[in-house]
């Protein structure tokens, strides 16, 4: 199975920072990378598809790069609302879909 | 409004069995592929299942296979999990989740982009 490391695990920023949070598969995946926030006692939600298409009704300040193994999610200007926990999810093998083990951003 | 709704978690000692079902309505439930995804107290996200649109083609991950099963009646909207042999690691909110894609290029990308608000199942005795 495609295995995936997200790195930091966790990361303390503040209203107004910019942010990158990396991921990298076990593996080449092309773009099959997908990027979502969840917040306490929440469904997760899609944020970046395609590795770096943003879903419709996101802000633009979520950006997602990357192609192969190397993949980064980009918040370009923290606001309070963006404190959660972000987890990539490669889609590269449709019959065992992995997540990393997620991010959580912390208020400094 | 697309939506999904999960229900049929609850306590149930080790061994048992539990089904829970998954509720959609706003979009053509038949024309989607489907997942269930769970996550365990304080814990990550963990892919559990997948099924095609037509029920023909599913997947399980290694560490519920041969006890869970994934269902759908397109009929009726509906998605299901059966799970058997429940075991305490099993205890987890399971959220039902529409598998979406679009085609650029020559590659067709998939992706999870409704989710229901999930069903807490807790395994103990």
């Amino acid at each position: 199975d495609i295995q995936m490391t997200q790195s930091p695990s966790s990361l303390s920023a503040s209203v107004g920072d910019r942010v990158t949070i990396t991921c990298r598969a076990s593996q080449s995946i092309s773009s099959y990378l997908n990027w979502y926030q969840q917040k306490p006692g929440k469904a997760p939600k899609l944020l970046i598809y395609a590795a770096s298409s943003l879903q419709s009704g996101v802000p633009s300040r979520f950006s997602g790069s990357g192609s192969g193994t190397d993949f980064t999610l980009t918040i370009s200007s923290l606001q309070p609302e963006d404190f959660a926990t972000y987890y990539c999810q490669q889609s590269y093998s449709t019959s065992v879909y992995t997540f990393g083990q997620g991010t959580k951003l912390e208020i400094k | 409004e697309v939506q999904l709704v999960e229900s049929g978690g609850g306590l149930v000692q080790p061994g048992g069995s539990l089904r829970l079902s998954c509720a959609a309505s706003g979009f053509t439930f038949s024309s989607y592929e489907m997942n269930w995804v769970r996550q365990a107290p304080g814990k990550g996200l963990e892919w559990v299942s997948y099924i095609s649109s037509s029920g023909s083609t599913i997947y399980y991950a290694d560490s519920v296979k041969g006890r869970f099963t994934i269902s759908r009646d397109n009929a009726k909207n509906s998605l299901y999990l059966q799970m058997n042999s429940l075991r305490a690691e099993d205890t987890a909110v399971y959220y039902c989740a529409r598998d979406s894609g679009i085609s650029v290029a020559v590659n067709y990308y998939y992706y999870m982009d409704v989710w229901g608000k999930g069903t807490t199942v807790t395994v103990s005795s």
